[in-house]
Formats: C-alpha cells, sequence, structure tokens
C-alpha cells in the first residue's frame, strides 16, 4: 500500500473548520484513501474513505485533488470532543484481510 | 454488545509471565484483527483472522505471541513469558468480509510488563 505523509500536528479554535492534509503522491489507482481517528485512551475510530470523488458523512468531508496524490479531511465545525490524533491511510481494495498501515498521523487540538 | 469489546482493560504483568487477552468481535464479523500500539505510535499490525483461519500472521513479534479464534468469533492472543518490550497497548478489530466500510476498534488491552 502507498505511503501518506501528514503534519504532525494543528491546531484549530473552537466552532471553526479543521482541514488536515494528507500527500499520498504514489497512490495506485486501485488505492482508496481512508480516515481514522482515535481519540486518548480509545480505539482508532472509522470517519470516511474515498477513492476519487469527493465524499460527506454526518462526521467529516474528504476532498482528493483531481491527480489524487493529496486529499484532506475537514472537520466542518471543530468541538473540543475532536482533540485527536487523525490518520490518512491508503488501501488497495483487494488487499488481501484488509489489512491497515497507520503512520505518526496528525495531533490535531482543538482550543476553546 | 454493540462494538468490539476488549477485556482485560488493563494488565499487568511480572516478567516471565504468560498473558492472555480477550477480544468479542462484533456480531456477524467475518475478519477479526489484532495491532500493537507502542506509547506515542500509530498501531501496528499483528495478525489477521476470516472467521475461524489465521490467513496472516507476518505481524507477530517473536515465536513467543500466539493468537487463535477456534470457533470463528471470539479470539485470544496470548504473549508467552512476557518482556518489558511487550508493554503496549493490544488493539483488536473486526468488519464484515472485505472490510471495505472500515475497520470497527474495541479500546483495547493496556499491558505493562515489570
Amino acid at each position: 500500500d502507498a505511503k501518506t505523509t501528514q503534519p504532525p500536528s494543528m491546531d484549530c479554535a473552537e466552532g471553526r473548520a479543521a482541514n488536515l492534509p494528507c500527500n499520498h503522491s504514489t497512490i495506485s489507482g486501485n488505492e482508496y484513501v481512508y480516515w481514522y481517528r482515535q481519540i486518548h485512551s480509545q480505539g482508532p475510530q472509522y470517519i470516511i474513505h474515498g477513492l476519487k470523488n469527493n465524499e460527506t458523512n454526518e462526521m467529516a468531508s474528504l476532498i482528493i485533488t483531481e491527480d489524487r496524490k493529496s486529499s484532506t479531511l475537514i472537520l466542518p465545525h471543530a468541538t473540543l470532543r475532536d482533540t485527536a490524533v487523525y490518520y490518512c491511510i491508503v488501501r488497495a481494495d483487494n488487499n488481501a484481510g484488509n489489512m491497515l498501515t497507520f503512520g505518526g498521523g496528525t495531533r490535531l487540538m482543538v482550543k476553546p | 454488545g454493540a462494538g468490539v469489546s476488549q477485556s482485560p482493560r488493563y494488565k499487568v504483568a511480572k516478567r516471565g509471565q504468560d498473558v492472555a487477552l480477550r477480544c468479542d468481535p462484533i456480531s456477524g464479523h467475518v475478519s477479526l484483527f489484532w495491532y500493537q500500539q507502542a506509547l506515542g505510535q500509530g498501531p501496528e499490525f499483528l495478525t489477521y483472522f476470516q472467521n475461524e483461519a489465521q490467513l496472516d500472521k507476518s505481524g507477530l513479534p517473536s515465536d513467543r505471541f500466539f493468537a487463535e479464534r477456534p470457533e470463528g468469533s471470539v479470539s485470544t492472543l496470548k504473549i508467552q513469558r512476557t518482556q518489558q518490550e511487550d508493554s503496549a497497548v493490544y488493539l483488536c478489530a473486526s468488519s464484515l468480509e472485505g472490510g471495505r466500510d472500515g475497520l470497527f476498534f474495541g479500546s483495547g488491552t493496556q499491558l505493562s510488563v515489570l
């Protein structure tokens, strides 16, 4: 699976949009972009995934560039409870066992 | 319950002791995974089951680590002769077959080896 690059940390003001970038310049055509987050003392939580179209659900929006070499996770109105480590992962659709390879992630701090 | 359940939540072991960590996946989930997470790091894959079959154990760090899922539901991760470097959070995750819609993780077992 392709490797991802994320900034190690970011701050965001409560109520503002949090935009978390991810570079995946070596992504292949059959690889999806997944986002998970991990709140302190909990297991990772699935947020959203996409292939090439932008995606939105009740938690977040995922914007994937046209060349698919980077993406941005958007939390439209960040709350203090969104403070967590956010992981961007690329995974092939035919990945046997659908194993996820986590990198270091971005530690998002939402401040009052 | 509705989510993945792991027990115990915390485990303290003396060096050399054997430990067993339990995972109850979401009912109906075919795939089950174990991950190890060291302090300040992202989770690292240990092993994967589809039903009762262990299809990938490439991430197990040594032959002291053993996992089983005999009836295709509950899984146990066993660590023999624990060492200090085994101290970590052990996470279990489950998914429907294929897992395209994401893995569901438990809260983990925090193992401390003294």
